[in-house]
């Protein structure tokens, strides 16, 4: 079993749409949870940043934690074509002092016009 | 203030060459990082520079694979010899902190191919 589960998609929905993206982990030592945002031809960009449970909003993104489920997830209100891009999830622990993340495999996001 | 900055962006090689990427963190980041995306996979951890010094590279695959940072600054990650099974995109991050505790900012990777 992989540490860090998350659907590749594609996921498609039309402009306007809430989206979901969600990732699953089996290491309970995660406390730092991130959201990527990668653009084709582009590094990831960090999107939102959440540590421990609860939730965090930003604009139209929010961030949710259920560490009791082992389960992100990343909202997306009124859905616009210039956020399809790969959504990536990472989390990391501060084990031995590092904090280096784990990525899952990003899920592709269309959002069409 | 520029960003991360990866050289070059493309870079298609025969078995057995040799390769070297280079890495430009932003100004004043002593943390480097490089990871790796080979196809259809996660992007994976290779290693951590805290400024000159390796902090861990317990990711880095296996000897073909030497990462310097002189004075520093700059990275470069040196594969030799390529094999197959190198090719994927190599990504550079830098931070002010470690990873986790501030944001991390990433290049736009270099795209490697071993033929």
């Amino acid at each position: 079993q992989k540490e860090v589960e998350q659907d590749p998609g594609p996921l498609s929905v039309p402009e306007g749409a809430i989206v979901s993206l969600n990732c699953t982990y089996s290491n309970s030592a995660f406390q730092y949870f991130m959201w990527y945002r990668q653009y084709s031809r582009k590094g990831p960009e960090l999107l939102m940043y959440t540590y421990s449970s609860g939730n965090k909003e930003d604009g139209r993104f929010t961030a949710q934690v259920d560490k009791s489920s082992k389960y992100i997830s990343l909202f997306i209100r009124d859905s616009q074509p210039s956020d399809s891009a790969t959504y990536l999830c990472a989390m990391s622990s501060a084990s031995g002092g590092s904090y280096i993340p784990t990525f899952g495999r990003g899920t592709s996001l269309i959002v069409h016009p | 203030e520029a960003g991360v900055t990866q050289f070059p962006s493309h870079s298609v090689i025969e078995k057995g060459q040799t390769v070297t990427l280079r890495c430009d963190p932003i100004s004043g980041h002593d943390n480097l990082y490089w990871y790796r995306r080979v196809m259809g996979k996660e992007i994976k951890f290779l290693l951590h520079f805290v400024k000159e010094s390796k902090q861990d590279e317990s990711g880095m695959p296996n000897n073909r694979f030497l990462a310097e940072r002189t004075g520093g600054t700059y990275s470069t990650l040196k594969v030799q010899p390529a094999e197959l099974e190198d090719s994927g995109v190599y990504f550079c991050a830098s931070s002010l902190g470690q990873v986790g505790s501030t944001e991390a900012f990433f290049g736009q990777g270099t795209r490697l191919t071993v033929v």
